[in-house]
């Protein structure tokens, strides 16, 4: 596996529903994100993970809990969430926070 | 608060049919600019970081451009496979990415 990858590539949700996203990155760099792509919208910085550390969270609600057990992993925990939660969340890495950052393929949810 | 503004949001070209898509920003302390190309379904796909104006680079087809105020991606020669939308971002002080909306190119034979 090469760069970033998330898995699964679709989730279809109930609203009682609990799941998680997986990221893994293989460019040995030390930041990862969560963002939220809607249409029409800019793509929405969810939360910052530096050295493990997260560094960010942007007023993301709770029914969203991420997970960094390392540099190379990241989890975006699910529960409870509401139909416009239905978006594409990506996933991306960096050398280090404020640089060029390189996205996975995202997971398209849907919640019903 | 940092703020990226890109035009047009939707650019339709015949083959071979130059243009350039503009990217509009204010940030505190530009630290770098950054071009993206996203595919429908995809993630964005990195293509360039500029980081002072009067910078170029280029790539392939493709040749960005950067001002105090605006940067833009002028493409040559368009083939139907730059068909994507162009995202672009900045960052600044707060060492974070701020995205726009995007240009939606389309290349027709």
């Amino acid at each position: 596996e090469t760069g970033v990858t998330q898995t699964p590539r679709h989730l279809v949700m109930g609203m009682t529903n609990k799941k998680s996203l997986k990221c893994e990155q293989h460019l040995g760099h030390n930041a990862m994100y969560w963002y939220k792509q809607s249409a029409k919208k800019p793509l929405e910085l969810m939360f910052v993970y530096n050295f493990k550390e997260q560094t960010e969270n942007n007023s993301v609600p709770s029914r969203f809990s991420p997970e960094c057990p390392n540099s190379s992993h990241l989890f975006l925990h699910l529960h409870t969430l509401q139909p416009e939660d239905s978006a594409l969340y990506l996933c991306a890495s960096s050398q280090q926070p404020g640089v060029e950052q390189y996205f996975g393929p995202g997971t398209r949810l849907t919640v019903t | 608060e940092d703020q990226v503004t890109q035009s047009p949001e939707a650019l339709r070209l015949q083959e071979g049919e130059s243009s350039s898509l503009n990217c509009s920003y204010t940030v505190s302390g530009l630290r770098g600019l950054f071009w993206y190309r996203q595919d429908p379904g995809k993630g964005p796909e990195f293509l360039f970081t500029l980081y002072s104006a009067g910078e170029e680079k280029e790539k392939e087809r493709l040749k960005a451009t950067l001002t105090k105020k605006e940067s833009f991606l002028h493409i040559t020669a368009p083939k139907p496979e730059d068909s994507a939308t162009y995202l672009c971002a900045v960052t600044g002080t707060a060492s974070k990415l701020t995205f726009g909306t995007g240009t939606r190119l389309q290349v027709t034979l």
